[in-house]
């Protein structure tokens, strides 16, 4: 079946310094892909998309990769500050077209350490 | 501030009760979905609806029902609790529905339901 899941569930990362969120999916069909950020206490947010026509995408401050041949993506996070500390959740589409056909992978909990 | 409000943000109740949550979705967005966040899991969907009707089903329970009223709020219903439904029920609303993945679902705070 389908499943999109993280290599490590936990990961600490010194203030300052560049993080990165991996993320496998194992549907071949998916061509959409999200990274949400969830804060404690709060609800997910919205951080960046990307499509399966390209690799890589940036915003600020973060950059998705995507490697669509070993069905890999990643997140990227440049210079890590304190608000950074939440657990980050790749979803991906599964080739289907509806926001409510996403399916959310079990989060990596990220914590910048001062 | 997401702009969706859900209430109540807390919630204790025992096995075999009937709990209803609320969400108010972002000023004209007029999909909602609701999904359910169990302890150190992923989010996973439960049902969305679109202007008043029912657009997609997920994992959703038998036990659980959802509506959208005309104002576009919408409430989960929740019935003959079990202590596996313990969780945290989020509610998002995004402007439209279907046709396109955007990723932009505006989640609230979520509901934490604790069943003893």
């Amino acid at each position: 079946g389908e499943s999109v899941g993280l290599h490590l569930p936990t990961l600490s990362v010194q203030e300052g310094d560049n993080s990165i969120i991996n993320c496998a999916y194992s549907n071949s069909a998916s061509d959409y892909f999200i990274w949400y950020k969830q804060e404690s206490g709060k609800g997910p947010q919205f951080i960046i998309d990307i499509r399966s026509n390209m690799d890589k995408r940036q915003g600020q401050r973060v950059t998705v990769l995507l490697n669509k041949t070993v069905k890999h993506l990643s997140l990227q996070i440049a210079a890590t500050q304190p608000g950074d500390s939440a657990v980050y959740f790749c979803a991906e589409n599964g080739g289907r077209v509806g926001n409510e056909k996403l399916t959310f992978g079990t989060g990596t909990r990220l914590t910048i350490i001062p | 501030d997401s702009g969706v409000t859900q209430t109540p943000k807390h919630l204790i109740t025992a096995t075999g009760q009937r709990v209803t949550l609320r969400c108010s979705p972002r000023s004209g967005d007029l999909s909602v979905y609701w999904y359910q966040q169990s302890l150190d899991q992923g989010l996973q969907f439960l049902i969305q609806y679109y202007n008043g009707e029912e657009r997609a089903k997920g994992n959703i329970l038998e036990r659980f029902s959802a509506q959208q009223f005309p104002d576009l709020h919408s409430e989960l219903n929740l019935s003959s609790l079990e202590l596996g439904d313990s969780a945290l029920y989020f509610c998002a609303s995004s402007v439209g529905w279907g046709e396109v993945n955007t990723g932009e679902l505006f989640f609230g705070e979520g509901s934490r339901l604790t069943v003893l």
